[in-house]
């Protein structure tokens, strides 16, 4: 079955520098893959998501690239902003049950002003 | 339109005793999830349901029972709680061929 693997576990950065969270994923027919990202206590929401006819998508300061032939991913935020400051999670969906997510271990992001 | 509502927010529990968790979505979604996290371990998969009357197991099933009698409803029972079901427990719904999963927002449940 699909396999996600996330690095790093933690990422500080300061205020208005970039960050990038990698994720790799097992099964090569994964074709959907979302990034949440989860405040202390609140629940995990959708920030960016990709599907595998997609090489990179973007939304404002956030992008996410996909490279299939390596099977990684990567969320990268720009100009960091304290708010910014969560754990993000990276999924695929596999192809064989594309209604299923399995998530990676999560990065907690700490953006120092 | 509440989305994903979850009850209990909290629950303490002895360990032995049985509990149930109630998720429910106003969406009209088919799929329904049960999660839970632990620190460092991301999100895994203890249920799911793709309809109405069918649950299917997840990752990490054991200790957990599921019902879907109501499209709308999705429970999740321990019925002899113990301390390594300590964790917070997401529900998640997902409507047919549209992505992405909605979240709840979390039953936070510990066993001494």
């Amino acid at each position: 079955g699909e396999n996600v693997e996330q690095h790093p576990s933690t990422l500080s950065v300061q205020e208005g520098d970039s960050a990038v969270i990698k994720c790799t994923y097992s099964d090569s027919a994964s074709n959907y893959f979302p990034w949440y990202k989860q405040e202390l206590g609140k629940r995990p929401q959708l920030i960016i998501d990709i599907r595998s006819n997609v090489g990179e998508k973007k939304d404002q300061r956030i992008a996410v690239t996909l490279n299939k032939t390596a099977k990684h991913f990567s969320l990268h935020i720009t100009e960091t902003q304290p708010e910014d400051s969560a754990v993000y999670f990276c999924a695929a969906s596999p192809a064989d049950s594309s209604y299923k997510l399995i998530f990676g271990s999560g990065t907690r992001l700490l953006v120092r002003p | 339109n509440a989305g994903v509502t979850q009850t209990p927010k909290f629950r303490v529990l002895k360990t032995g005793q049985s509990m149930t968790l109630l998720c429910a979505q106003d969406m009209n979604h088919e799929y329904m999830y049960w999660y839970r996290q632990d620190p460092g371990m991301g999100l895994r998969l203890i249920h799911y349901s793709v309809g109405e009357g069918t649950t299917a197991k997840g990752e990490v099933p054991d200790g957990y029972n599921v019902s879907r009698l109501k499209k709308q409803n999705f429970l999740l029972g321990l019925e002899s709680a113990a301390p390594s079901q300590t964790s917070v427990y997401f529900c998640a719904s997902l409507g047919r061929g549209n992505q992405p999963q909605h979240f709840g927002d979390g039953t936070r449940l510990s066993i001494l």
